[in-house]
């Protein structure tokens, strides 16, 4: 089944900075989501991108998705102490019915 | 705003007992989803329902069962509880027929089975 895989596991930067982190996975899809989880918490959707988009802004969160390189990123600009979770990349196989998660990438914002 | 509400957050249970995980949305929404989480292992996919009586199995549903008697509630059932079935458990909802739609997460519950 389709999992994306996301990249770093575990990334460390300073309040200020900005974290990008990858995302890989392997067949077509419909969308790919990105949710957030904060620790013992469940997920929290931050943002959806459709095949046909290229890049897509929600506040200080850009995300991009290259369908011929299977590759998504998020960016979060300007990072604080609060940022400091898990971040999902979530791909929607075509003719699946459900998303599929990857591992995380484990952000620490450090004040 | 959507509320999912899980019936416990921790939850500690003996090898080979029945138990039961409940998940309440109150949003109307057509989707339920149960998935396991595990370190290393990411967020897996157990059930899922789109409909009242509906319901799919995910990609681990070996040694679960769900009940959807109701829109609003969605049961997770462990038939006899094993001790590789300690986990946290996520329950999410999404409106609509379409997969694409955004999902709502529940707290979780971390049961440990001993």
């Amino acid at each position: 089944s389709q999992q994306g895989e996301e990249d770093p596991q575990a990334l460390s930067i300073q309040e200020g900075e900005n974290a990008t982190m990858n995302c890989s996975y392997k067949t077509s899809i419909n969308n790919l989501q990105w949710y957030r989880q904060n620790s013992g918490r469940g997920l929290v959707h931050l943002i959806l991108i459709r095949s046909n988009e290229r890049e897509k802004h929600s506040g200080r969160l850009r995300v991009t998705l290259d369908t011929s390189k299977k590759s998504s990123s998020l960016l979060i600009t300007a990072s604080r102490a609060a940022d400091t979770a898990s971040y999902f990349c979530a791909p929607l196989d075509t003719g699946r019915r459900a998303l599929t998660f990857g591992s995380g990438t484990r952000l620490q914002v450090q004040p | 705003d959507v509320k999912v509400t899980q019936s416990s957050r921790y939850l500690v249970k003996r090898t080979g007992e029945k138990v039961f995980l409940e998940c309440v949305q109150d949003m109307d929404h057509e989707n339920m989803f149960w998935y396991r989480q595990d370190p290393g292992l990411g967020l897996r996919l157990i059930y899922f329902s789109y409909d009242v009586k509906m319901k799919e199995k995910g990609d681990i549903p070996e040694g679960y069962s769900v009940s959807r008697e109701k829109k609003e509630r969605f049961s997770l059932i462990l038939e006899s509880a094993s001790t590789n079935q300690t986990s946290m458990y996520l329950c999410a909802s999404s409106r609509g027929l379409a997969a694409s739609n955004e999902q709502f997460f529940g707290p979780g519950t971390r049961l440990t089975v001993l």
